[in-house]
């Protein structure tokens, strides 16, 4: 069973580019996070996705910033118009139900 | 919102000795307590968990117990190796499925 996977791996864009972020779920998952990680810092929750459902986007910019997961394929996280405080590591996780959250390798995002 | 606090932030032991890290909460409706342990550059790894109908749990040189009167638990390492350094988060969920990570605890482990 291939764990949470997440593409690409490493990112870089110009500032006012878009940054799309994939995360495919472990098989039989159906709940996906998404977090950020500043460096030296903790993980800070942004968006809670089931397929086809926000859940909870308390912890998401309310502009630029939104997030997808639908009946098909990978859920999607999208930054519009990157700055330069938008380089992070970006986490999602993935969970059959509540509870247990397994989490992909990330994306580094680095915006130049 | 919810406060999560961890201490201590850093923490160097001898292999062989035991290491704990104390985490604080303050959403008394969390009901599910994880510890994540995170390699730099690598993705954190949920190494131990509890839920709050117990108060203590164990797997093999890790252990976690759960004061839910008081708001806190704890990570326990025993018999520490040099494998074990990395930075543990404590990450009480909040109401909803969240997870709220506190700062970290940068484990060292001297040979």
């Amino acid at each position: 069973n291939a764990g949470v996977m997440q593409n690409p791996r490493h990112l870089v864009r110009r500032r006012g580019q878009e940054a799309r972020l994939r995360c495919s779920p472990m098989k039989g998952h159906s709940h996906v996070y998404w977090y950020r990680q500043l460096p030296e810092e903790g993980l800070k929750f942004m968006v809670y996705l089931q397929k086809e459902n926000i859940i909870d986007e308390s912890g998401m910019p309310k502009e630029r910033f939104s997030a997808e997961f639908p009946k098909e394929g990978p859920s999607i996280l999208r930054i519009q118009q990157v700055v330069r405080g938008d380089s992070a590591a970006y986490f999602c996780a993935s969970s059959p139900a509540e509870y247990e959250q397994y989490f992909g390798p990330g994306t580094r995002l680095t915006v130049t | 919102g919810e406060n999560v606090e961890q201490h201590p932030s850093t923490l160097s032991v001898q292999e062989g000795d035991s290491a704990v890290i104390k985490c604080t909460y303050s959403d008394s409706a969390s009901n599910y307590f994880p510890w994540y342990k995170q390699e730099l550059g690598k993705r954190p790894q949920l190494i131990i968990d509890i839920r709050s109908n117990v108060g203590e749990k164990k797997d093999q040189r890790i252990a976690v117990t759960l004061n839910k009167t008081a708001k806190h638990f704890s990570l326990h390492i025993t018999e520490t190796q040099p494998e074990d350094s990395a930075v543990y988060f404590c990450a009480p969920e909040n109401q909803g499925g969240k997870l709220i990570f506190g700062q970290g605890t940068e484990l060292s482990v001297k040979p």
